[in-house]
């Protein structure tokens, strides 16, 4: 079964507009940590923003929030203010307990945004 | 702060031939590394990791082996390259102690086997 999934292959947002990447996660271990990550055109992954499990407050970073909901197992990806930027792949993310101490994280599929002007 | 090297950038390799990517990280110690491969348009497939110098584990067995001869180089190699074998090749590394563990990856090495 899929750890991570992220059921939008593509999005389209107006710029200036906020958009929603959805993506739930699969897991039975109490302590597990979530991330989002971008990949622009040129390749690299840039990571973005972090949600540990006894988190109790949603996580921000600049325009970027993170839409935890535990009991859904649901961590979507709010972008604000979309800015032209922002069009990119954009990854799921989630690690689970300990793998010899080399914490390994589960990656989605990813969606594209495409931000239009 | 903390970079990641990766070269080369861009590979054109035939099938048959060896294959060395190198990946180095400063202003960090005792990283955990990590070696990924993403097909066009695909998500991330986990190759290698380590968690200290000559320590190596595998997750897909294949014709690719790596190694980390020093604290904060990691290499993937292969003897003999296959058509499969290409791809978009990710170096990257997390912080041994933290409460996170994010990756920050390198630019990545674009390989194509011909």
């Amino acid at each position: 079964a899929q750890k991570i999934t992220q059921t939008q292959p593509g999005m389209f947002v107006q710029e200036k507009e906020a958009v929603t990447l959805d993506c739930t996660y699969d897991t039975s271990d109490p302590s597990y940590g979530l991330f989002w990550y971008k990949q622009p055109s040129s390749g690299e992954m840039i990571f973005l923003i972090y949600q540990g499990s006894y988190d109790q407050q949603n996580a921000t970073e600049g325009r970027y929030s993170l839409n935890f909901q535990k009991a859904r197992k649901s961590a979507n990806l709010v972008i604000s203010a979309s800015q032209l930027g922002d069009s990119a792949m954009y990854f799921c993310a989630m690690r689970e307990g300990r793998s010899g101490g080399s914490y390994i994280p589960t990656f989605g599929r990813g969606t594209s945004l495409i931000v239009h002007p | 702060s903390q970079t990641i090297h990766q070269w080369p950038a861009t590979l054109v390799q035939p099938v048959g031939s060896p294959l060395s990517l190198e990946c180095t990280v400063e202003g960090t110690s005792n990283p955990n590394l990590y070696w990924y491969r993403q097909a066009a348009g695909r998500g991330l497939q986990l190759l290698f990791y380590s968690v200290g110098i000559g320590q190596i584990s595998s997750e897909v067995p294949q014709n690719l082996s790596a190694s980390r001869p020093q604290d904060r180089q990691f290499i993937l190699s292969s003897k003999k390259l296959l058509l499969s074998d290409s791809g978009f090749y990710l170096c990257a590394w997390s912080e041994v102690g933290g409460s996170t563990y994010e990756q920050y990856f390198g630019p990545g090495t674009r390989l194509t086997v011909t």
